[in-house]
């Protein structure tokens, strides 16, 4: 079975700071893990996606995320916070050929001045 | 950009009641799906639907769910007899292609569902 876990359902951060989004997952196969975000009265965003072609995978809004199999883990990052960033922040996993989904519990992301 | 947009934003219902959820995915997927999302707790998956058929569900789909491509546009959810667990955020989403692997969803806002 696949799982996700989001460490942290609430991070806050300074503006110019660095973001650390925590997501660690579960799957006895290779698994296919994304990032989604939902800034407030918005669907889901796809942020970035990791596919297996490169560990380090960049997305969108300067993001990005890095797989580590050893670790199982598939934390998301920013250089630099900015307020914009506010939000709620999702990992997700699939594994083989089904078309579910499993999402983690999610991260709301607060930045301050 | 192209989205999927759900309605209602906020429906309430009363304890038994029917409800139905709308959505109309981006005009070129193939593949519609919903997820909920009870407050506080973890997105989850409910039912997959390609080509006028349920392709995949979960547990939590049970008989008085149900999901209809009434048009070439909308894709509905339906619950009938609702439960006050049955509260929690809806979101639509469709995709382009199906199947696994890193097939992109692409969802909507969500419709809040408060059953009484």
């Amino acid at each position: 079975a696949q799982s996700v876990t989001q460490l942290g359902s609430h991070v806050s951060v300074s503006e110019g700071a660095l973001v650390l989004l925590r997501c660690n997952y579960s799957s006895s196969v290779p698994p296919y893990l994304f990032w989604y975000v939902q800034y407030p009265n918005q669907g889901l965003q796809l942020l970035l996606k990791y596919t297996s072609a490169a560990t380090l995978v960049k997305g969108i809004n300067g993001f990005e995320a890095e797989f580590k199999k050893s670790e199982t883990s598939f934390h998301l990052t920013k250089p630099s916070a900015h307020m914009r960033d506010a939000a709620e922040y999702f990992c997700a996993v699939r594994t083989g050929t089904a078309s579910k989904l499993t999402f983690g519990t999610g991260t709301r992301l607060q930045v301050t001045l | 950009e192209p989205e999927v947009t759900q309605t209602p934003s906020h429906q309430v219902t009363q304890m038994g009641q029917e409800v139905i959820l709308r959505c109309v995915p981006i005009s070129n997927h193939l593949y519609f799906y919903w997820y909920r999302q009870i407050l506080g707790q973890k997105v989850e998956f409910l039912v997959s639907f390609y080509n006028n058929e349920i392709s995949e569900k979960s547990e939590i789909f049970d008989d008085r769910f149900s999901v209809e491509r009434p048009d070439g546009s909308n894709f509905t959810l339906k619950i009938r007899s609702t439960k006050l667990e049955d509260s929690a955020m809806y979101f639509c989403a469709s995709s382009e292609v199906g199947g696994g692997g890193a097939n992109v969803l692409t969802f909507g806002a969500g419709s809040r569902l408060t059953v009484l």
